[in-house]
């Protein structure tokens, strides 16, 4: 039982680039959410996904975009890296509607130069 | 202004002290309060839960929710320095949907 797993651990980008940072759960939980940590700012949620096939936007969205065809896998898209998203990104997973406990992967670094 | 306040510390406390870390927040629709330890460079681990208001203890911590205050706490009794990290409270309302973080307080426990 893996857990939350994230690939990759840490990448550089340049402007421009795009790229998608992947999550995966072997928990069955139904509920899965993706989050930026900068210093200072906490945990603050871009998307998140209460099932396979829905997703909604969460506090930061904009260059961001995300998926759900499976339970299992979550991955976020950055369309065109913005020095702005230099942060480290966490994927977060939890059963859903029984409990409000989230599970976290542990985390991408991600550069934008 | 922000949902979920805390003091970002540090925090440096000597071992076998009492710690009290505390988040206050807006939105009276939070029912459901977590504690979250943060090791540098490492995921969130859950470490308390708790539903609506009152006390739950769990070996060394103690979580206090008082809804009337919008006020939560994470006591730590004999704090140990494998306790020093960072600590980060998190709340949702009763559909589970969104999750709101404190921004984290930074323990520090010298032996």
């Amino acid at each position: 039982n893996a857990g939350v797993t994230q690939t990759p651990k840490f990448q550089v980008l340049k402007t421009g680039q795009s790229m998608t940072l992947q999550c995966a759960q072997d928990m069955n939980h139904e509920y899965m959410s993706w989050y930026r940590q900068d210093p200072g700012m906490g945990l603050r949620l871009i998307h998140y996904s209460v099932g396979a096939g829905i997703t909604d936007q969460g506090e930061v969205p904009n260059g961001y975009n995300v998926s759900r065809s499976t339970t299992e896998d979550f991955p976020l898209r950055l369309l065109s890296a913005a020095p702005s998203q230099t942060s480290v990104y966490f994927c977060a997973s939890s059963p859903g509607t029984t409990s409000a406990a989230q599970y976290f992967g542990p985390g991408t670094r991600l550069l934008v130069l | 202004q922000k949902e979920v306040e805390q003091d970002p510390g540090p925090l440096s406390v000597p071992e076998g002290a009492i710690v009290s870390l505390n988040c206050t927040y807006s939105n009276s629709a939070f029912q459901y309060f977590m504690w979250y330890r943060q090791y540098s460079r490492k995921g969130p681990e859950l470490l308390m839960y708790t539903y609506s208001s009152g006390n739950k203890e769990d070996g060394r911590f103690t979580a206090q929710v008082d809804k009337s205050s919008k006020y939560i706490s994470l006591f730590i009794r004999d704090s140990q320095p494998s306790d020093s990290a960072t600590y980060l409270c998190a709340m949702t309302a009763s559909n589970f949907n969104k999750f709101y973080f404190g921004s984290g307080t930074k323990l520090n426990v010298k032996p």
